[in-house]
């Protein structure tokens, strides 16, 4: 167990709509990565945050935006989601705002768009 | 930002057996790390080399650094079907400090 919890576990919607995916980061970390994974491919960067604040910004859609709460807490939203969407989105965190350190992942959300 | 390139792309070897990944990349690192990912779950982080290392051992995992060529190695000795997994590495650019790039990965079966 990473100690990074994500939800939810699995999520089945249709084109055109819009889903929150949720992740609890490890105690006492401070930043938040976020990576898709579709169908037997790499993990693609989408977003960090880092204490409240966007640090690095990758491949991510207009149509997905992303967040981290006082609390630490992060979500990603997805909106006029499309077949193509359909991919596991994984969450890491980290202690430091900086890559220099272990990502520890949780299990991902598995999202399907019918 | 810069990701690892990993090769081979696939590698199907017999239980008891060394497996030996690599991994290239393009810009000088503060460190690289290794992770595994088993099918659908999340990455586990297996080891990090740091630029000024060249070799660093965990138990059967052996990863070698070398800076010059850009590249970095992960051995894996006398493998076990529970090795079966993807396998990524992820330099740790000096010039863009916050991004984690993952490559494509290795795919590890290992045959019992």
């Amino acid at each position: 167990d990473s100690g990074v919890t994500q939800t939810p576990k699995h999520l089945i919607t249709a084109t055109g709509q819009r889903v929150t995916l949720r992740c609890s980061p490890r105690s006492g970390d401070l930043s938040v990565y976020w990576y898709q994974q579709s169908l037997d491919q790499g993990l693609q960067f989408l977003i960090q945050y880092y204490n409240g604040e966007e640090r690095a910004k990758g491949n991510i859609l207009e149509r997905f935006s992303a967040q981290q709460f006082p609390d630490l807490h992060s979500e990603l939203n997805l909106s006029s989601l499309e077949l193509g969407d359909s991919a596991l989105y994984f969450c890491a965190s980290t202690k430091g705002g900086h890559n220099t350190g272990e990502l520890f992942f949780g299990e991902g959300s598995r999202l399907t768009v019918l | 930002s810069q990701q690892g390139e990993e090769d081979p792309q696939a590698l199907s070897i017999q239980e008891g057996e060394n497996a030996t990944m690599n991994c290239s990349y393009k810009t000088s690192i503060n460190n690289l790390q290794w992770y595994r990912q088993n099918s659908g779950r999340g990455l586990v982080h297996l080891i990090l080399i740091r630029s000024n290392e060249r070799e660093k051992h965990s138990g059967r995992l052996r990863v070698t650094l070398d800076t010059s060529k850009k590249s970095s190695s992960l051995l894996i000795t006398a493998s076990r079907a529970a090795d079966t997994a993807s396998y990524f590495c992820a330099p740790s650019s000096m010039d863009s400090s916050y991004k984690l790039i993952f490559g494509s990965g290795t795919r590890l079966l290992v045959r019992p």
